[in-house]
């Protein structure tokens, strides 16, 4: 079956230490997207990648990289310059075409600074 | 002002009562509109796409006014499972291809 793995679903990071989180798809999608939620808040879009090996900025990208090395693969790494890092965090992907376009989820990661 | 506003709520409304959300969006570029549904501690699931002639699934039906630049939704016969948060989402069809998401309208459902 197609879809979007991230893993892993539950993450704990010292203080001070950068952090990888996976995204993975298998629906042959151009856009991929990393977002942030934080309690009772809506969804902030960190970084999105229209084509391989290319990216942008979204709206809250300091303290966070991203490569795009392969269309499947779009991972997340938050790092220690990223100040509140505790958060749920969601990967999506979806086509870059007209037609019916859906937006596809990974499960999320909960990632705890301790 | 933000790209896509959306009451927070919640909306706190007996079963059977029906409710309605709406969500505004600032770029006229926005081509694609979603409501997504979340439940807490969960990814957002596709509830339906909004389609410019409007578009009805069982109790739910969903609207685009173009001009005004707003989506609503619209949910009726509520039921106790129907209690979620509920995303709209734009996405902009230019060449940034980003999807946006609103911070959500909390809808709460009561017996």
């Amino acid at each position: 079956d197609g879809g979007i793995t991230q893993s892993p679903k539950y993450l704990f990071r010292k203080e001070g230490q950068n952090v990888t989180l996976s995204c993975e798809q298998n629906l042959n999608h151009d856009a991929m997207y990393w977002y942030r939620q934080d309690p009772g808040q809506g969804l902030r879009l960190i970084y999105y990648s229209q084509i391989v090996n290319d990216f942008q900025k979204g709206d809250i990208a300091e303290g966070y990289s991203v490569s795009r090395e392969k269309k499947e693969s779009f991972p997340l790494t938050v790092t220690s310059a990223q100040k509140n890092p505790t958060a749920f965090y969601l990967c999506a992907s979806c086509t870059r075409d007209t037609s019916g376009n859906t937006i596809y989820f990974g499960e999320g990661s909960w990632l705890t600074v301790v | 002002r933000k790209e896509v506003e959306q009451d927070p709520g919640p909306f706190n409304v007996p079963e059977g009562a029906t409710v309605a959300f709406n969500c505004t969006y600032s770029n006229s570029a926005s081509q694609s509109f979603f409501w997504y549904r979340q439940d807490c501690r969960k990814e957002p699931k596709l509830l339906m796409s909004v389609y410019s002639s409007g578009n009805e699934d069982g109790r739910f039906t969903a609207q685009l006014n173009r001009a005004s630049q707003y989506i609503s939704l619209l949910i009726r016969d509520s039921k106790l499972s129907d209690s979620a948060t509920y995303l709209c989402v734009v996405n902009l069809m230019d060449s940034s291809y980003k999807l946006i998401f609103g911070s959500g309208t909390r809808l709460l459902v009561r017996p």
